[in-house]
């Protein structure tokens, strides 16, 4: 199964940008990059998710590398809400593709922000 | 619409004691799984299910039963209770993964289980 790599921790100030790097350097061509973030004492929960091009919506952008060994998630305001863990996981397009059905979760980036 | 619905939220099991974690969806998902989540720690997956009538191991699924008979229910049964399987327990579903990989994964609210 393709692997993500993720810092520990990162931190941030509040209404600043913020950067949250994955490594995933055995993606396969048919895997999409997926972002969660999981707030103290809940299930994680959905960012955003992109396959080549980078992505936009209301709570993030998502910046992957030409070479999509790499991604970068950015959320371009940080608030104290946006204080989690953040998961970057791959998910296969087909059955017999990398990750299809096993989806595994690192152990993701604790961003803190502070006021 | 209710999403992911997990019962019971909490509970406390005694040493070899058996109990089944519920896991119901109302989005007609075909992809259902379970993960454990022990403290500090990132999610494990213990089972999932591609279909109705499929099941497969994930990470740790010693000490662990699951079944799939219909799309909307995926119970995960705990065969005797370990203190090892203290742990919080998240279900999660989504479409399958198929041509559109990008399927959004909707976890369950969490149950929290004390085995002493």
């Amino acid at each position: 199964d393709a692997k993500t790599t993720q810092p520990n921790s990162m931190e941030s100030n509040e209404e600043e940008p913020v950067h949250l790097p994955c490594n995933h350097s055995t993606i396969s061509g048919t895997d999409y990059i997926h972002w969660y973030r999981q707030l103290p004492s809940q299930g994680p929960e959905y960012v955003i998710h992109g396959l080549t091009s980078n992505v936009n919506n209301r709570m993030a952008s998502l910046a992957i590398a030409e070479d999509r060994k790499s991604s970068t998630l950015i959320l371009h305001r940080a608030t104290l809400r946006d204080a989690a863990v953040y998961y970057c996981i791959l998910r296969a397009t087909h059955a017999g593709g990398t990750s299809y059905g096993k989806l595994t979760f690192g152990q993701g980036t604790i961003l803190t922000v502070h006021p | 619409n209710a999403g992911v619905t997990q019962t019971p939220k909490f509970q406390v099991l005694k040493t070899g004691q058996s109990m089944t974690l519920q896991c119901a969806q109302d989005m007609n998902h075909e992809y259902m799984s379970w993960y454990r989540q022990d403290p500090g720690m990132g999610l494990r997956l213990i089972h999932y299910s591609v279909g109705a009538g499929i099941t497969d191991q994930g990470e740790v699924p010693n000490g662990y039963n699951v079944s799939r008979s219909t799309t909307e229910d995926f119970p995960l049964r705990l065969l005797s209770a370990a203190p090892s399987q203290t742990s919080v327990y998240f279900c999660a579903s989504s479409f399958s993964s198929g041509p559109t990989g990008g399927n959004t994964i909707y976890f369950g609210e969490g149950s929290w289980l004390t085995v002493v």
